[in-house]
């Protein structure tokens, strides 16, 4: 079946280090990609999606471009904020009958002052 | 515009307990969906509603899960006999529609602590 893959974690970095978080999806189908985020104790917030190929998504200095030839939606900002820390969800979504998100493991990252 | 809400937001409950949670969705919402998570792991689909019908059940992770959504608005997911096993956070989601470009929102989630 479908599936996502991340990046292990945790990832811990010092503020205003440049992030990136590696996410790769099957290449089955078409979907759109989302990135969400998750901050302790707390549900899933949308950070930023695409919905096809070459579009870049971005949001709060965060950005992750939908890259079909590598079947790749990696996540980056260019300097990471003590606030930043939480756990980031890659997450496609195939549509179709179902049309719901699949979910990796995620990545928790930690940003040092 | 209030986003996904989910009561109870806490529940601890004896193991053999049945425990029920409730979603409201986004109010024009008619795709609603309810996923677990387990501490240190991503989200785990286990069901959805397009209106009020359940057009996929089959991951719900044992006959002791069920869901509704009665009138097509709010939604409930019961558990019985609970387990040990059964400890996470429960989250409920809601999007426009199926399409896969449409956002999916998700709620703050229901913890469930069983005893």
């Amino acid at each position: 079946g479908n599936s996502v893959t991340q990046m292990e974690g945790p990832v811990t970095l010092s503020e205003e280090a440049f992030l990136t978080i590696n996410c790769t999806y099957t290449a089955t189908g078409y979907p759109s990609l989302f990135w969400y985020v998750q901050y302790p104790g707390e549900g899933l917030q949308l950070l930023l999606k695409a919905t096809k190929a070459d579009d870049k998504g971005s949001n709060k200095g965060f950005e992750a471009t939908y890259r079909k030839e590598t079947t790749s939606f990696h996540l980056e900002k260019g300097s990471v904020q003590v606030s930043d820390s939480a756990v980031y969800f890659c997450a496609p979504n195939y549509g179709g009958s179902q049309g719901n998100l699949i979910f990796g493991k995620g990545t928790k990252l930690s940003v040092k002052p | 515009d209030t986003g996904v809400s989910q009561d109870p937001r806490h529940k601890i409950t004896k193991r053999g307990q049945n425990v029920t949670f409730r979603c409201d969705p986004i109010s024009e919402h008619n795709r609603l969906y309810w996923y677990r998570q387990t501490l240190g792991q991503g989200p785990e689909f286990l069901t959805y509603f397009q209106n009020e019908a359940q057009l996929e059940k089959s991951r719900l992770l044992s006959n002791r899960f069920s869901a509704e959504r009665p009138k097509g608005s709010f939604s409930t997911l019961e558990i019985q006999r609970t387990e040990q096993g059964d400890s996470a956070m429960y989250l409920c989601a809601s999007s426009l529609t199926g399409v896969a470009g449409n956002t999916i929102y998700f709620g703050e989630g229901s913890w469930l602590t069983v005893v």
